[in-house]
């Protein structure tokens, strides 16, 4: 166990829709990360927070956004969704959001877009 | 453009006998590198790193090998145990840039008993 916690495991949704999944680091780290991992893909950066703030950008696209919160939680929200949205997306965290320190990796969650 | 490659989606080695995992990567401005494992239904847990200034990390079982001038990485793990199936995920960072890490697509390594 990680210590990072993602929501939810499975989600089912259609083309067009808008989903949340939300993932809460570990005690004491401020820096969260998400990736996307696509069938056959390598795990795709997207967003990286640290203490609410934006700090580095992959390939995310313009629908999705994300979000820290003050308790440092963070929130990834897709919209819009198409097909090839679905995907593992993971949720990492660490203690200040330096490429030395180790990312935990939450379970992932599993998004299927009908 | 894949920035790192990991070439061999997957790879059978037999219970007690050496791994090798290969990683190249096509920027040398890349100055840190990592391995990460990953289970079934898991996150990825990392595994072992090296620095641009080292051509060579160990940690128990596994060792790092990193050549600059054919920018190219290698994981070895000896001897390989059943526990060791998983995927491993070759991933490089250019610290001078930013924090993010760029993860090639992964070898899934079957430990044969």
């Amino acid at each position: 166990d990680s210590g990072v916690t993602q929501t939810p495991k499975h989600l089912i949704t259609a083309t067009g829709q808008r989903v949340t999944l939300r993932c809460s680091p570990r005690s004491g780290d401020l820096s969260v990360y998400w990736y996307q991992q696509s069938l056959d893909q390598g795990l795709q950066f997207l967003i990286q927070y640290y203490n609410g703030e934006e700090r580095a950008k992959g390939n995310i696209l313009e629908r999705f956004s994300a979000q820290q919160f003050p308790d440092l939680h963070s929130e990834l929200n897709l919209s819009s969704l198409e097909l090839g949205d679905s995907a593992l997306y993971f949720c990492a965290s660490s203690v200040a959001g330096s490429v030395f320190e180790t990312q935990y990796f939450g379970p992932g969650t599993r998004l299927l877009v009908l | 453009d894949q920035q790192v490659k990991q070439n061999s989606p997957s790879l059978s080695v037999q219970e007690g006998r050496i791994s090798i995992l290969n990683c190249d990567y096509t920027n040398s401005m890349f100055d840190y590198f990592l391995w990460y494992k990953k289970y079934p239904a898991e996150g990825p847990t990392f595994l072992i790193s090296i620095s641009s200034i080292k051509d060579k990390n160990e940690d128990g079982r596994f060792t790092v090998f990193l050549n600059k001038s054919a920018k190219h990485l290698s994981l070895h793990i000896v001897p390989s145990q059943p526990g060791d199936s998983a995927v491993y995920f070759c991933a490089v960072a250019d610290r001078g840039r930013d924090d993010k890490i760029i993860f090639g697509k992964g070898t899934r390594l079957h430990i044969l008993p």
